[in-house]
């Protein structure tokens, strides 16, 4: 069984521009959940996905967004990017979000010059 | 919501040696998970693990709900067990695809 892939894996942008990051979940689970790791603030939670509809948010500015299309593979938007904004961005996949173990892609690496 | 607590930040061991790391919750927790981010970032899930014991090789885990608290055992340490072990939950009765973690335990297995 394929695991969660996540794209591009590397992604280096400029102050003010927007990035798309894709994460294709393993097949047959249905929540996507998308997290934020840094050295200073450690791994902490954007949003989930689930069934298209976003289930729940993290404590975070609406530059941020997502979606999930009906394949369950999910996106991520960021707007005006800010050099605060580097990090690596992980996307975890899971049966149904709750109760179920989730499983992590490689994750992006988001540089910001 | 919840705090996650993990203990000791820091560790280093002998190839060959043992280790128990700890987390501490704050509150009451749904889906306790045990994760292994290797040197490359690659985030890795060792346990899904809400009460009792598991086992898996030389890796177990022990979650005492009620006493908010998990142990992650790793015996005969090598150097592949090198990288940071979070621990995770969500708050109970909350959303539940939202993992808080703790800062981690990073440890250093030397050959």
């Amino acid at each position: 069984k394929a695991g969660v892939t996540q794209t591009p894996r590397y992604l280096i942008k400029t102050r003010g521009q927007q990035v798309t990051l894709s994460c294709s979940p393993i097949s047959g689970h249905r929540s996507v959940s998308w997290y934020q790791q840094t050295p200073g603030q450690g791994l902490q939670f954007l949003f989930e996905y689930f069934s298209e509809t976003q289930r729940n948010k993290g404590n975070f500015p609406g530059r941020f967004s997502g979606r999930q299309f009906s394949n369950s593979r999910s996106e991520m938007n960021v707007s005006t990017l800010e050099l605060g904004d580097s990090a690596l961005y992980l996307c975890a996949s899971s049966y149904s979000g709750g109760f179920t173990p989730q499983h992590f892609g490689d994750g992006t690496r988001l540089s910001i010059l | 919501g919840i705090q996650v607590e993990q203990s000791p930040p820091d560790l280093i061991l002998q190839e060959g040696a043992n280790s128990t790391l700890r987390c501490n919750f704050s509150d009451s927790v749904n889906n306790l998970q045990w994760f292994h981010q290797n040197p490359w970032g690659q985030l890795i899930n060792l346990f899904y693990i809400p009460s009792g014991t598991k086992q898996n090789g030389r890796l177990s885990a022990t979650t005492v709900a009620t006493e908010r608290y998990s142990l992650l055992y790793i015996s005969s340490s090598q150097t592949t067990d090198s990288g940071v072990y979070f621990c995770a939950g969500t708050n109970y009765g909350g959303s539940q695809g939202n993992l808080i973690f703790g800062k981690g335990t990073k440890l250093s297995v030397k050959p």
